[in-house]
């Protein structure tokens, strides 16, 4: 069974940073590209990070270029994103997502973590 | 970026009777790449179409989708109560990959 849980979310104050990290199993890590998405509380979902499947790529959306890093550890089946320069705006609940297909991308997703609550504020 | 607009934001139905999600695109969607997810309170979204109108794996026949360049729909034909969720589109043929806002279906 496909499973994603992630972790590290909590209260951090503007300009601070986070680190959330997502742990998966059930399948093989190391062939799937990987995302991080976003939903601010009460609203829709963000696109935010993906990274191919050795690291060798990544790709994130404008609003957090410069400020949050997308890495992964293939040897510990784990997924992070290091969240640096955290604004109000960036409050959300992060969910670790997987892209569908094995050794390739789609870039939709079809499994998603339970999600870790960031909130921004002083 | 690709901008997708969702209707209504709000459909109030009943069980047993049919919805009709739209959701529009500000332009022409490549390939057709277009997935549609349901969200329940306090949970994580889960696929149920991509590819416009092809339904992910143990997604009841009820759920179609259809549609392509800038206009999509979701029907879902006679509601079932756990049916009743917020239901997003999603693009993936543009980076950056963008969601619609979301149409929440409700019980009348």
């Amino acid at each position: 069974e496909v499973q994603l849980v992630e972790s590290g979310g909590g209260l951090v104050q503007p300009g601070g940073s986070l680190r959330l990290s997502c742990a998966a199993s059930g399948f093989t890590f190391s062939s799937y590209l990987m995302n991080w998405v976003r939903q601010a509380p009460g609203k829709g979902l963000e696109w935010v990070a993906n990274i191919k499947q050795d690291g060798s790529e990544k790709y994130c959306v404008e609003s957090v270029k410069g400020r949050f890093t997308i890495s992964r550890d293939n040897a510990k089946n784990s997924l992070y994103l290091q969240m640096n320069s955290l604004r109000a705006e960036d409050t959300a609940v992060y969910y670790c997502a997987r892209d569908p297909l094995s050794g390739g991308r789609r870039n939709y997703f079809d499994y998603w973590g339970q999600g870790t609550l960031v909130t921004v504020s002083s | 970026e690709i901008v997708l607009t969702q209707s209504p934001a709000t459909l109030s139905l009943s069980p047993g009777e049919r919805a009709a999600l739209s959701c529009g695109a500000s332009q022409s969607v490549s390939g057709t790449y277009l997935a549609w997810y349901q969200q329940k309170p306090g949970l994580a979204p889960r696929l149920l179409i991509y590819d416009a109108s092809s339904r992910a794996t143990g997604i009841p026949d009820r759920f179609s989708g259809s549609g392509s360049g800038t206009d999509f729909t979701l029907t879902i034909n006679r509601l079932e109560p756990e049916d009743f969720a917020v239901y997003y589109c999603q693009q993936y043929g543009t980076s950056p990959w963008t969601f619609g806002q979301g149409t929440k279906v409700e019980i009348k």
